[in-house]
């Protein structure tokens, strides 16, 4: 199975923050990699690939990228809005995997 | 508008059985490749199945041989069978249109319903 490392756990920041989060698999797996964002008591939304190939209508301030076992998430300038759980899945292979999370909470 | 609505969650003494259901509009079911994807309380994301357009089926190992996935084209409705349930089952349950094969990202979702297993 294809391990996916998500980095930090957490993050503390303000409105207006560059955030960046990352996500490293295992094994290489190419450039299928999806972002996700979960708010409290929802269903997980989808956000970006990692080339920003495929988008889920969201802000561009949401950019994704990398390829091979290394890639990013980066929101340019945090909104409100924005606070939430992140999540990373590989989809090179099956099972597919996700990340174990990263919270953005208001600093 | 893609609609993705789960009903069919609910307390289930272990090794009970369950069948959740996914409604959809917006779009065409059999068309789509469609998964089922859970989260523990307070846990991390698991797919645990997957149904291809053309019919084939994926499943996670923690659930082979006790779910299956299936669908009803003339209802638009995906389908979760779940049996011998285990209390490690116990997740919200969504179901996710998911991109085509080389690309499998769950692009919908639903909002959910939950499956509790327990005495």
């Amino acid at each position: 199975d294809i391990q996916m490392t998500q980095s930090p756990s957490s993050v503390s920041a303000s409105v207006g923050d560059r955030v960046t989060i990352t996500c490293r698999a295992s094994q290489s797996i190419s450039s299928r990699l999806a972002w996700y964002q979960q708010k409290p008591g929802k269903a997980p939304k989808f956000l970006i690939s990692a080339a920003s190939s495929f988008q889920g209508g969201v802000p561009s301030r949401f950019s994704g990228s990398g390829s091979g076992t290394d890639f990013t998430l980066t929101i340019s300038s945090l909104q409100p809005e924005d606070f939430a759980t992140y999540y990373c899945q590989q989809a090179n292979s099956f099972p597919l995997t996700f990340g174990g999370g990263t919270k953005v909470e208001i600093k | 508008e893609v609609q993705l609505v789960e009903s069919g969650g609910g307390l289930i003494q272990p090794g009970g059985s369950l069948r959740l259901s996914c409604a959809a509009s917006g779009f065409t079911v059999s068309s789509n490749y469609m998964s089922w994807v859970r989260q523990a309380p307070g846990k991390g994301l698991e797919c645990v199945s997957v149904i291809y357009g053309g019919g084939s089926t994926y499943y996670a190992d923690s659930v082979k041989g006790r779910f299956t996935i299936s669908r009803d084209n003339s209802k638009n409705t995906l389908f979760l069978q779940m049996n011998s349930l285990r209390p490690e089952d116990t997740a919200m349950y969504y179901c996710a249109r998911t991109l085509s094969s080389g690309w499998l990202f769950f692009d919908s979702w639903g909002q959910g319903t939950l499956v509790s297993v327990s005495s």
